[in-house]
């Protein structure tokens, strides 16, 4: 699976927007972008993905660059509920198997 | 009942000792998973089982073996367990889509193994 690299951690304050990068370089055609969250002392949670437009949901949107190579995670209100690790993941395939997690984006909250 | 539920929660065991982790998944799931996440290491994948049937095995030692009675089941049993096998272990299910898009994987909170 094509690699993805994020930024170690991050900072913000409650009631902010937050962006969180995700760089994917080698990103083929038919790769999906998930984006999953750990908060600490849980198993990781589905945030959102997509594979070309943009996308919005309850928790987040991914804002995915034309060509691909990019993408972005928003918190559009951060809480201190939303502290955890980040993890952007590429998949090629149709199944939840090839889900390969890498060390992600720890973000803090701070009031 | 949570979606994917694990016990036990916390486990302390000897390295001779034999021991069972249990993962149960309530949402109707046809794939589960064993990941296990140690200190300051990402995810990695142990196990999948599709439909009952072991369809990945990531080049994990015999000491761990893992059982799927059936789809909603999902066991790993422990033997001869070494210290650096010292892990949160965490299960997982999905619904796969054969040649549709990804399925979301649910996770349950994991069991926290320590060998001593």
């Amino acid at each position: 699976d094509a690699k993805t690299t994020q930024p170690n951690s991050m900072e913000s304050n409650e009631e902010e927007p937050v962006h969180l990068p995700c760089n994917h370089s080698t990103i083929s055609g038919t790769d999906y972008i998930h984006w999953y969250r750990q908060l600490p002392s849980q198993g990781p949670e589905y945030v959102i993905h997509g594979l070309t437009s943009n996308v919005n949901n309850r928790m987040a949107s991914l804002a995915i660059a034309e060509d691909r190579k990019s993408s972005t995670l928003i918190l559009h209100r951060a809480t201190l509920r939303d502290a955890a690790v980040y993890y952007c993941i590429l998949s090629n395939t149709g199944t939840a198997s090839k889900l390969t997690f890498g060390t992600g984006t720890r973000l803090q909250v701070t009031l | 009942e949570t979606g994917v539920t694990q016990t036990p929660r916390h486990l302390v065991m000897g390295m001779t000792n034999k021991k069972s982790l249990k993962c149960e998944q309530h949402l109707g799931h046809n794939a589960m998973y064993w990941y296990k996440q140690s200190a300051k290491k990402p995810l990695e994948l142990m196990f999948v089982y599709s439909l009952e049937e072991r369809v990945e095995n990531n080049s994990v030692p015999s000491r761990f073996s893992p059982e799927c009675p059936n789809s909603s089941h999902l066991f790993l049993h422990l033997h001869t367990l070494q210290p650096e096998d010292s892990a949160l272990y965490l299960c997982a299910s999905s619904q796969e889509i054969a040649g549709g898009h990804t399925g979301e994987l649910f996770f349950g909170e994991g069991s926290r193994l320590t060998v001593l």
